[in-house]
């Protein structure tokens, strides 16, 4: 176990809905980081968060938005999702923005779009 | 720009047998290396970090890892391979700007360990 939890661990929604996806860091994790994983993009970065402000953006498409909120936590909010988005959503955190430390994965969040 | 390579999407080895998985890297400064391990329906799991020392680092489950500067590698390493090793890799290298973390991983090497 990480100490990363991520829910819901499995989401089937349809066209055109929006979803949100939620993040609760390592006890102590000041980064929040989200991933997308799918079959045939890998794993693909979109955005980070640091102590509840964004530090970097990856690939997220513009539908798609993320923040973190006071206690650490952070959420992933899907909108207008499109069959394409069905894929394996990670959060990931690590205990501060520099250093060696090292990142640590959530289970993930299966979205399908149906 | 950092980057990561890992050359081979998929590698098969006998049971027993020794098994390398590769990683190449492009960073400026120095660089700190990682190596996870996905098995299926699952997140990434760490299993070892090369930040400064020793060449040969050793991690979970028996693996480890040689970072060579001047090949800019980072190949996995295990002497006897077991058929639960069979998961999905990545290499990843940290890098550090204006204070902060940013991740770059490879695109994955599938490990098929065969009994």
């Amino acid at each position: 176990d990480s100490g990363v939890t991520q829910t819901p661990k499995h989401l089937i929604t349809a066209t055109g809905q929006r979803v949100t996806l939620r993040c609760s860091p390592r006890s102590g994790d000041l980064s929040v980081y989200w991933y997308q994983q799918s079959l045939d993009q890998g794993l693909q970065f979109l955005i980070q968060y640091y102590n509840g402000e964004e530090r970097a953006k990856g690939n997220i498409l513009e539908r798609f938005s993320a923040q973190q909120f006071p206690d650490l936590h952070s959420e992933l909010n899907l909108s207008s999702l499109e069959l394409g988005d069905s894929a394996l959503y990670f959060c990931a955190s690590s205990a501060s923005a520099s250093s060696g430390n090292t990142i640590y994965f959530g289970e993930g969040s299966w979205l399908t779009v149906v | 720009a950092q980057s990561v390579a890992q050359p081979e999407d998929q590698v098969n080895v006998a049971e027993g047998n020794p098994l390398t998985v590769k990683c190449t890297y492009s960073v400026s400064g120095n660089p700190y290396l990682f190596w996870y391990v996905q098995y299926p329906n699952r997140g990434l799991q760490f299993l070892l970090k090369y930040i400064t020392g020793d060449n040969l680092v050793k991690g979970s489950y028996g693996f480890e890892a040689e970072f060579n500067k001047s090949q800019t590698s980072f190949h996995l390493k295990k002497p006897s391979a077991l058929v639960s090793d069979s998961a999905l890799y990545f290499c990843a290298v940290r890098e550090e700007r204006n204070n902060f973390n940013k991740f770059y991983f490879g695109s994955g090497t599938k490990l098929n360990v065969k009994p």
